[in-house]
């Protein structure tokens, strides 16, 4: 059974599109995140959602808009995408926030390439 | 805001012992995470320290000293599997009150025979 799965895998598009990310967690968690690994490998977060609840925002153009429509899901859309959109995003979920371990799992990512 | 340092890139020999470090600068602390990540792969937990001292699993162990903002991942007995990136991870209060992890940039590691 996959913990935290992403869709698409690959991702090839021309600026200027709209595109949309899904994920889907079936761990029962309750927060997810969405990440943003460019090609220097840092690992940065972007959004992260308690409980269906936008907590962390973390300065990322409006462009990107976050949607979960329930605890299991957090959906990524990008309008107008740019050439600096080019990365692997990774959606990722914690069974809460804080006051124990809360470790995170990482969906398989979906590569974005933007030409 | 949160300044996490570790060495870019490791190189060490299987069958040897490798110690990656790393250090951070943060108020509010409330945890470190180690991460390991295999090229073209999502990351995946190591361990976990909140308190001081060292927390052994297997061949991986990771050592924390919150007064000097300071932690290390060991890993014996390498082997050749073990070449991956691994991801110091700090989790702190952010400026909206809500818990946050940040990312270290990552140590490349390099297991050659």
């Amino acid at each position: 059974d996959t913990a935290v799965s992403q869709t698409p895998k690959y991702l090839v598009t021309q600026m200027g599109n709209d595109k949309s990310i899904k994920c889907e967690q079936n761990l029962g968690h309750d927060t997810m995140y969405w990440y943003k690994q460019d090609s220097k490998k840092f690992l940065k977060i972007m959004f992260s959602y308690n409980n269906k609840e936008l907590i962390i925002n973390e300065t990322v153009p409006n462009r990107f808009s976050p949607k979960s429509p329930d605890k299991a899901h957090l959906n990524l859309h990008i309008n107008s995408l740019e050439l600096g959109d080019s990365a692997v995003y990774f959606c990722a979920s914690s069974a809460g926030l804080a006051g124990a371990r809360y470790e995170q799992y990482f969906g398989p990512g979906t590569r974005l390439t933007v030409t | 805001g949160q300044n996490i340092d570790q060495p870019t890139e490791m190189t060490a020999t299987e069958g040897a012992i490798v110690q990656i470090n790393c250090t951070y600068q943060t108020s509010g602390f409330n945890g470190l995470f180690w991460y390991q990540q295999h090229a073209g792969e999502a990351p995946t937990f190591l361990s976990y320290n909140v308190l001081d001292g060292l927390e052994e699993k297997g061949r991986f162990s990771s050592f924390l000293s919150r007064s000097k903002g300071y932690s290390y991942l060991l890993l014996k007995e390498l082997q050749m599997k073990d070449s991956a990136s691994y991801l110091c991870a700090v989790r702190d209060r952010n400026s909206g009150g809500y818990q946050k992890v940040t990312f270290g940039t990552g140590t490349k590691l390099q297991v050659i025979p």
